[in-house]
């Protein structure tokens, strides 16, 4: 079976300070893909990035930069100088490697003040 | 280019209605997922579409719900009767390919339908 667990429900910044959000993950298969959506107030997730598992290079882009780490299982999104249009539901997803599925992590809610 | 349309928004029924749910893909795009998050859960997949076949319906509920993809374009999600567990969002996401294609097989989702069962 596998699962995702992002322990942060919810997390308050101030704008500009940086934050990151935790993902880990469990799964058997050894070929996978991670992925973060984001879900800003208006509803639709937005795809953010995906990754799969013989990728273990870190990721820019931008303000945001991803941490994938096998040997911990996790898959963290750092946001830097956050902004208030950053304030969002994200959302950590895994595929495996039968199916096409992707199984969700709780999301993370972010509010950043002004 | 649209992104994947769901209608209604919003759907306010009671115990033992039937509502329909609608998807629009991204145009192309053969794969079509249904995806729902009843209150406090994570997001969980329903089924999904390879234009009108169904590849995989092994997150279906029970028999009360009800996945039509005809012509492959748009799909249909049918809920009858309604039971008040039944209430949360439903979501739908579109791909162009399968993950046998590397780059076409990322799932693009739309705004989904909060569906409230009274």
């Amino acid at each position: 079976a596998q699962k995702v667990t992002q322990a942060q429900t919810e997390i308050s910044v101030v704008e500009k300070e940086d934050v990151t959000l935790d993902c880990v993950y469990e799964t058997r298969d050894t070929t996978y893909y991670l992925f973060w959506y984001k879900q800003p107030p208006s509803g639709e997730l937005v795809f953010l990035i995906r990754r799969n598992s013989f990728d273990e290079q870190n990721e820019i882009s931008g303000r945001y930069s991803w941490n994938f780490q096998k040997s911990t299982s996790s898959f963290n999104f750092t946001i830097t100088a956050s902004q208030v249009v950053d304030s969002a539901v994200y959302f950590c997803a895994l595929k495996g490697n039968a199916g096409n599925m992707l199984t969700f992590g709780g999301g993370t809610r972010l509010m950043v003040k002004p | 280019e649209a992104g994947v349309t769901q209608f209604p928004s919003h759907s306010v029924i009671e115990k033992g209605q039937t509502v329909t749910l609608r998807c629009d893909p991204i145009s192309g795009h053969d794969n079509l997922y249904w995806y729902r998050r009843v209150m406090g859960k994570e997001i969980k997949f329903l089924l999904h579409f390879v234009k009108e076949s169904k590849q995989d319906e092994s997150g279906m509920p029970n028999n009360r719900f009800l996945a039509e993809r005809t012509g492959g374009t748009y799909s249909t999600l049918k809920v009858q009767p309604a039971e008040l567990e039944d209430s949360g969002v439903y979501f739908c996401a579109s791909s162009q390919g399968t993950w046998t294609v590397y780059g076409k097989n990322i799932q693009y989702f739309g705004a989904g339908t909060r569906l409230s069962v009274l």
